[in-house]
């Protein structure tokens, strides 16, 4: 069975604050793809990287950066310097080799507070 | 480029009037398309897979003949709520699969249609 876990449910920062957002998967395919989104509060989902499991290093991309530990099945994102304009519902998935379907983490709501 | 629209955006209906929600990649190609349902702070539930020129692929528990899928294209696939019931408002969202390029096997999605049925 094919699981993502985000177990926060709610952050709430103050701006310029880091924060991560956890997310651990479960699946028995050996290949598979970590996706995050973000759905901010006008509900489009914003594709924000794509990870595939032989590619275990870390990516940064401006305030962004994730970090996937393959011996832990955990894909956690990090904002840096966190800004209002980040507020929304963050969501993990995973889509293993053996089904093209994407299996959603519950979300994280992040809150910046100005 | 990978950009997906939905139309209509919102829309409110009577109860038993059937609704369409079309969904078409702009930019890319898209022989795979899906159909998902989110409930208020909630995650998103995949409906149904809709495949160019097949018969869609819908998961446990949803019902075809409710929810119908065409993907007349490689660029549209509609979603036809019918005889529409107040438990039936909700979000929903479809994504599409580039065929091919850049992006392949990466599901981007649409802004959403918020369906309200009185």
């Amino acid at each position: 069975a094919q699981k993502v876990t985000q177990a926060q449910t709610e952050i709430s920062v103050v701006e310029k604050e880091d924060v991560t957002l956890d997310c651990v998967y479960e699946t028995r395919d050996t290949t598979y793809y970590l996706f995050w989104y973000k759905q901010p509060p006008s509900g489009e989902l914003v594709f924000l990287i794509r990870r595939n499991s032989f590619d275990e290093q870390n990516e940064i991309s401006g305030r962004y950066s994730w970090n996937f530990q393959k011996s832990t099945s955990s894909f956690n994102f990090t904002i840096t310097a966190s800004q209002v304009v980040d507020s929304a519902v963050y969501f993990c998935a995973l889509e293993g080799d053996s089904s093209y379907k994407l299996i959603f983490g519950s979300g994280t709501r992040l809150l910046v507070r100005p | 480029g990978a950009v997906v629209s939905q139309h209509p955006s919102r829309v409110i209906c009577k109860s038993g009037t059937s609704v369409k929600i079309e969904c078409r990649s702009l930019d890319f190609q898209a022989t795979t398309m899906f159909w998902y349902r989110q409930f208020p702070k909630k995650s998103l539930m995949l409906m149904a897979t809709s495949n160019e020129g097949s018969k869609a692929t819908y998961e446990q528990g949803v019902e075809k003949d409710k929810f119908l899928i065409n993907h007349a294209s490689l660029t549209l696939s509609t979603l036809t709520v019918t005889s529409a019931h107040p438990e039936d408002s909700s979000f929903y969202i479809c994504s599409a699969q580039p065929t091919s390029g850049r992006g392949l096997d990466t599901q981007y999605f649409g802004p959403g249609t918020r369906l309200t049925v009185l």
